[in-house]
Order: C-alpha cells, then sequence, then structure tokens
C-alpha cells in the first residue's frame, strides 16, 4: 500500500513551453499533497502544499504564476511548470499524506519527475 | 519542527550491519521520528518512524534512546541496494497540512 506515482518521469521541452506533471495517490486518499524540486547534489525543498479543493500554499521565492498546483481530487494534484526556462530544469517530486488510518501522518513520494528545458 | 543532526556520510561493508545515528536534542514530547532514504534519482522512500519506544519493521530497526535526544536507525544486514541518502526527521503528529522538512541526510554507501 501507500503508493504514489508520478507522470512523466522525465520531460525534455524547449525553453518558453509549458509542462504539466500529474501525482496520483494509487491506493489512499490524500487530503494534502506537497511539491518538492531537487537541483543536483542538494537535498528535497518544499515547493508548495495543495489542498484538495482549495488553492496551494507556495513558500517564499516560489512563484504561483509559473507553477501553477491544482488539486481536484483526494488522489490527484498536478503541477504546471510555465513558460519554463533552463534554469527551471530539476528534478520534481510530490508527496501525498494520508487521510486516515494506518498510514495517518506519513508522507509517501513519488519516484519523481526529471524536467529539462532547453 | 526540532532539528536534527546527522553525519555527513558513512561506509558500511556489504552484509553487516549499517548503524545510522541522528541526534535531535531540541525534539517535543509531541514529534515522531521518522526516518526516509532516498536511492539516486529515486523519490524518498519511508522507512520506519517512532515515538519513544523502539521499532522494527521488514527494512530496518530504530532505536531511541530514554531521552529521545537522539536514535539510530539500523539496517542489519546492508546490501549495495542500501546505498542511499538517508534522513532523519522530526515532526508533530497531527501537525496539520506541516509536510516534512528534508536536511541534508547521511550518504550511506555500502561496500562490497
Amino acid at each position: 500500500g501507500a503508493v504514489v506515482s508520478q507522470h512523466p518521469s522525465w520531460v525534455i521541452c524547449k525553453s518558453g513551453t509549458s509542462v504539466k506533471i500529474e501525482c496520483r495517490s494509487l491506493d489512499f486518499q490524500a487530503t494534502t499533497m506537497f511539491w518538492y524540486r531537487q537541483f543536483p547534489k542538494q537535498s528535497l525543498m518544499l515547493m508548495a502544499t495543495s489542498n484538495e479543493g482549495s488553492k496551494a500554499t507556495y513558500e517564499q521565492g516560489v512563484e504561483k504564476d509559473k507553477f501553477l498546483i491544482n488539486h481536484a481530487s483526494l488522489t490527484l494534484s498536478t503541477l504546471t511548470v510555465t513558460s519554463a526556462h533552463p534554469e527551471d530544469s530539476s528534478f520534481y517530486i510530490c508527496s501525498a499524506r494520508s487521510l486516515a488510518g494506518a498510514l495517518t501522518d506519513t508522507q509517501y513520494f513519488g519516484p519523481g519527475t526529471r524536467l529539462t528545458v532547453l | 519542527d526540532a532539528k536534527t543532526t546527522q553525519p555527513t556520510s558513512m561506509d558500511c561493508a556489504e552484509g553487516r550491519a549499517a548503524n545510522l545515528p541522528c541526534n535531535h536534542s531540541t525534539i517535543s514530547g509531541n514529534e515522531y521520528v521518522y526516518w526516509y532514504r532516498q536511492i539516486h534519482s529515486q523519490g524518498p522512500q519511508y522507512i520506519i518512524h517512532g515515538l519513544k519506544n523502539n521499532e522494527t519493521n521488514e527494512m530496518a530497526s530504530l532505536i531511541i534512546t530514554e531521552d529521545r535526544k537522539s536514535s539510530t536507525l539500523i539496517l542489519p544486514h546492508a546490501t549495495l541496494r542500501d546505498t542511499a541518502v538517508y534522513y532523519c526527521i522530526v515532526r508533530a503528529v497531527n501537525s496539520g497540512n506541516t509536510p516534512l522538512v528534508f536536511g541534508k541526510g547521511t550518504r550511506l554507501s555500502v561496500i562490497a
């Protein structure tokens, strides 16, 4: 149990285009999902927290108009990188917090999406 | 959430036990100790968590000192596939939307 998937696993795009990354909790409902990014040889950095049906809360320094987050259901959150530029190239990882039961208060992570902007 | 301190890196011989320490001297009574690991180019993997009692599961054992100011993650028989960065994180339970905050972790290298 407690599986989180991400799609795509990697993407290469041209500068100026938009990229959408999907995050799904496969076997549990997640009221809260988190988006992180990780640059080479660095730790994970939280970008935003999203709750189902409400607007995401962004960390300081993360542009909400550039990184659009939609959490439309208890099992799906999407991150859209708009007008991507080479400096947005990174490893994007989503995480889901379970709703209830034995999984409560444990965050489970997706496998990550590697974005390369040319 | 309380801050944690971990060694930057450790080596372990394949087949031996890997003992990864973590200091969390400012931990509060309602804070759990969580351990995750991240294998290269993958998302973090949950390993184990505990409050004050020692815990064991199919992946590892977690030993928490009586004063709760430090803990040790034990991988009983390390394999090459256990090479990863291990993160010790302290977080209050039922803390709403509070996410996990990652430090630099310990880079464990399992050597054949």
